[in-house]
């Protein structure tokens, strides 16, 4: 039960496009379309901002989108703003009821 | 409105023994499974442990294995998670969650729990 695979930090301008990945193995990320993202900013809970690899819950903005290719699956967001800045989580199920996160990615707005 | 409600958290001694809820409301608690997930400060979200609607079927992370145990009340709408023997490495805030095919859907609020002597 070791994490995914995530980037410890990315980081980006105002306006431009970053995609943070998440790798695991094909027991999880590559073996079910039950990946998930979520932005947490300090001293907050988690928000869910895509849910079964590329859907997005209402409410979220359109700059944010997410897709998987093999074990591995991707979060982007375009169009950076300053309020993007948080850590982001991917999270997947992983088979027999169980759930596995990613370590968490550090976005940074420059 | 969706909420999910933690209590119970605090300080106590390794070794020791705490019991988290987590209230539900503003949807049908017993058609939902549910998650509880952990952050040990500083650090990032872990997954401990899932229920199914009756609670007839429950998962562990590893390192919680035999010491915690997830069980639910559906006539009183409240999750619960029974923690004993524990570690100073179980420190963290711990979240009630609600499932979406294995993911997470909507966060409670959290619960600090601190193991230190």
């Amino acid at each position: 039960q070791s994490a995914l695979t995530q980037p410890a930090s990315v980081s980006g301008s105002p306006g431009q496009s970053i995609t943070i990945s998440c790798t695991g193995t094909s027991s999880d990320v590559g073996g079910y379309n039950y990946v998930s993202w979520y932005q947490q900013h300090p001293g907050k809970a988690p928000k869910v901002m895509i849910y079964d690899v590329n859907k997005r819950p209402s409410g979220v903005s359109n700059r944010f989108s997410g897709s998987k290719s093999d074990n591995t699956a991707s979060l982007t967001i375009s169009g950076l703003q300053a309020e993007d800045e948080a850590d982001y989580y991917c999270l997947s199920y992983a088979g027999s009821s169980t759930s596995i996160f990613g370590g968490g990615t550090r976005l940074t707005v420059l | 409105e969706v909420q999910l409600a933690e209590s119970g958290g605090g300080l106590v001694q390794p070794g020791g023994s705490l019991r988290l809820s987590c209230a539900a409301s503003g949807f049908t608690f017993s058609s939902y499974w549910m998650h509880w997930v952990r952050q040990a400060p500083g650090k990032g979200l872990v997954w401990v442990s899932r229920i199914n609607t009756d609670g007839s079927s429950t998962s562990y992370a590893d390192t919680v294995k035999g010491r915690f145990t997830i069980s639910r009340d559906n006539a009183k709408n409240t999750l619960y998670l029974q923690m004993n023997s524990l570690r100073v490495e179980d420190t963290a805030v711990y979240y009630c969650a609600r499932d979406h095919y294995g993911q997470v859907d909507y966060w409670g609020q959290g619960t600090l729990v601190t193991v230190s002597s």
